[in-house]
């Protein structure tokens, strides 16, 4: 079946300007995570939605991120007056969401690589 | 607060040779634990998991990896690793209620025919 789609796979952008990326999950699967991978970060959490309420936004790294989910399946995340330290690979994820003390591992999509000049 | 820590950084083998990636964690709850891998531009792809049961677990690719709660540990093995295992290979842990996933900073691995 078709996994994780995030577009676009690049994105190159102006400091100061917005941009928007996109996140398709795997269909029927309400939990989704997105992730940041930097050079100087590594792999951080950003948001998890469970459906499409985001109960933990505690890794989005200032109030210029932002993101939603509609439908309980595509999820965008917004970056607004974006800096040079934006610049890293976006990733998302998701998975079934966990039923009771059992957990089940995330798929994560291909990433979109930002990069703020 | 939960940590993954993976002390090497690079690791080089030769073809055919065994190999062992480490990694530690630290969690106060009995650990959700996985190994990831990721080729240059590619996503992550997950090569196996620890949820309960046999501290032994078998993944993908002829890789294995085997949790020790005693040593806060979840070391990644394979006997004879193949030039296609050349990548970045990830340690993580799922945290809390929302098993959001905790990364190690990552080992790359090079392998030498």
């Amino acid at each position: 079946g078709a996994g994780v789609s995030q577009s676009p796979s690049n994105k190159v952008t102006e400091k100061g300007k917005d941009v928007e990326l996109r996140c398709d999950p795997i269909s029927g699967h309400t939990a989704l995570y997105w992730y940041r991978q930097s050079l100087g970060q590594g792999l951080e959490f950003l948001i998890y939605f469970q459906g499409n309420s985001a109960p933990d936004k505690s890794g989005l790294p200032s109030d210029r991120f932002s993101a939603e989910r509609t439908g309980g399946s595509v999820s965008t995340l917004t970056i607004q007056r974006t800096q040079q330290e934006d610049s890293a690979v976006y990733l998302c994820a998701s998975s079934l969401e966990r039923s009771g003390a059992f957990s089940y591992e995330q798929y994560f999509g291909p990433g979109t690589r930002l990069t703020v000049t | 607060a939960q940590s993954v820590t993976q002390p090497d950084i690079h690791i080089t083998v030769s073809e055919g040779a065994s190999l062992e990636l480490r990694c530690n964690y630290s969690y106060g709850a009995t650990p959700y634990l996985f190994w990831y891998v990721q080729s240059p531009g590619q996503g992550l792809q997950l090569l196996l998991k620890y949820f309960s049961g046999d501290t032994l677990v078998q993944g993908i690719k002829g890789f294995e990896a085997e949790f020790k709660r005693s040593q806060s540990s979840f070391n990644l093995r394979k006997p004879s690793v193949h030039w296609s295992d050349a990548a970045e290979y990830f340690c993580a842990v799922a945290a809390g209620n929302t098993d959001k996933l905790i990364f190690g900073t990552g080992t790359r691995l090079q392998v030498f025919p």
